[in-house]
């Protein structure tokens, strides 16, 4: 397997709701990664797991939170989100705290109503 | 922290020329440098990368050249085709500094004509 993969592909959400984005590899990679990004735009790094510890926290709003589960799993749940918060929001891992060989997943396409 | 400069944002090219996409970088510690190919609605695709180590990759009609002296980085494509039509981003990280992000230049928009 050589792939990260996104659920769900799409989420409609209003601002009052919960909801979670999940992200899956089993490639073995140590260190993963969320990336936000917006239309016509590079993506824009929001945290980092290093080992299963968040080693990076671009100061992003408390509305975002992550959570490594285990070295396989990644996940960002998501509340009290606004409007501008919508993009697509990318998971992506990498063999190691090296850095080298990212594999990006096809992302989740958020729109927040 | 990086800041990764991305030249020109727009690229037209007759099918069949070469492409040429530049980008600089500020941090002298940063070691490893992707590109990255992204069509419209999809991911980020690895298309090559080189490290400091080398000052040139090539992959068929793909090519980067890096100039750490100057920090700066270029992709180079030739006898390009409709199918290279799309987004690149470069980026740069230094993984030697434990796990990291990479930054990304705000990207080139290479359109091939016909």
């Amino acid at each position: 397997d050589t792939e990260v993969t996104q659920t769900p592909k799409h989420l409609v959400m209003g601002m009052t709701n919960k909801k979670s984005l999940k992200c899956e590899q089993h490639m073995g990679h140590r260190a993963m990664y969320w990336y936000k990004q917006k239309a016509k735009k590079p993506p824009e790094l929001m945290f980092v797991y290093s080992y299963e510890k968040l080693s990076i926290n671009e100061s992003v709003p408390s509305r975002f939170s992550p959570e490594c589960p285990n070295s396989s799993l990644l996940n960002l749940h998501l509340h009290a989100l606004q409007p501008e918060d919508s993009a697509l929001y990318l998971c992506a891992s990498s063999p190691s705290d090296r850095g080298y060989g990212y594999t990006f997943g096809s992302g989740t396409r958020l729109t927040v109503v | 922290g990086e800041n990764v400069e991305q030249h020109p944002s727009t690229l037209s090219v007759q099918e069949g020329d070469s492409a040429v996409i530049k980008c600089t970088y500020s941090d002298s510690a940063s070691n490893y440098f992707p590109w990255y190919k992204q069509e419209l609605g999809k991911r980020p695709q690895l298309i090559i990368d080189i490290r400091s180590n080398v000052g040139e990759k090539k992959d068929q009609r793909i090519a980067v050249t890096l100039n750490k002296t100057a920090k700066h980085f270029s992709l180079h494509i030739t006898e390009t085709q409709p199918e290279d039509s799309a987004v690149y981003f470069c980026a740069a990280s230094n993984p030697g500094g434990g796990a990291d992000g990479l930054t990304f230049g705000k990207g080139t928009h290479l359109i091939i004509q016909p």
